[in-house]
């Protein structure tokens, strides 16, 4: 079963700043099936990043994905004061069908 | 325009049962596999179940199988999941998620705003 580690827990972070986020499997899995989702207090996740690096419709450029194999990157370039939320990684798989990362809350520093 | 709106949830003694549903328009849904993913209050997500689009493969995580059934009607578009020998540990915000794969991708691209289910005494 593969196990997806994010880090850090928590980044305190200023608008206009980098932010820069992880996700670590614990086996090499397809670029495909790993995706990241951005959520806000009280409301459901929203599709950010699909394929490790493509950006969901309607998603601004400040944010990219990138990595392969175990080790994948959120970046958000410049942060605006809407971004501050938790960001999520997901494997969507076989065995089990989904699993999802312990995710990364961004708050505002 | 693509749209999951769950019901169903609300507070269950331990032990009783609970049915959730998930209403979907805007999309043929009859040609979609669909999650449900769960959060607990202040935790992370948590996949539970999908169902394939003809509702002839389901899977479960281990936390819910032989408890929990997830069902659909594709006739009124709408699916399904039935909790049983509910436990405090069940508690949290189900969502209902459509699974989509595209160009060899796949992900969760559409949610519900989810119901909370709360298990108590």
């Amino acid at each position: 079963e593969i196990v997806l580690t994010q880090s850090p827990g928590t980044l305190s972070l200023s608008p206009g700043e980098r932010a820069t986020l992880s996700c670590r499997a614990s086996q090499s899995v397809s670029s495909s099936y790993l995706a990241w989702y951005q959520q806000k207090p009280g409301q459901a996740p929203r599709l950010l990043i699909y394929g490790a690096s493509t950006r969901a419709t309607g998603i601004p450029d400040r944010f990219s994905g990138s990595g392969s194999g175990t080790d994948f990157t959120l970046t958000i370039s410049r942060l605006e004061p809407e971004d501050f939320a938790v960001y999520c990684c997901q494997h969507y798989g076989s065995s089990p069908p989904s699993t999802f990362g312990q995710g990364t809350k961004l708050e505002i520093k | 325009q693509v749209q999951l709106v769950e019901s169903g949830g609300g507070v269950v003694q331990p032990g009783r049962s609970l049915r959730l549903s998930c209403a979907a328009s805007g999309f043929t849904f009859s040609t979609y596999a669909i999650h449900w993913v769960r959060q607990a209050p202040g935790k992370g997500l948590e996949w539970v179940a999908v169902i394939s689009y003809d509702g002839s493969n389901k899977y479960y995580a281990d936390s819910v199988r032989g408890r929990f059934t997830i069902s659909r009607d594709n006739f009124e578009n709408t699916l399904y999941l039935q909790m049983n020998s509910l436990r405090a540990e069940d508690t949290a915000v189900y969502y209902c998620a459509r699974g989509y794969c595209s160009g060899g991708n796949c992900m969760n691209d559409y949610w519900g705003q989810g119901t909370l289910v709360t298990v108590s005494s």
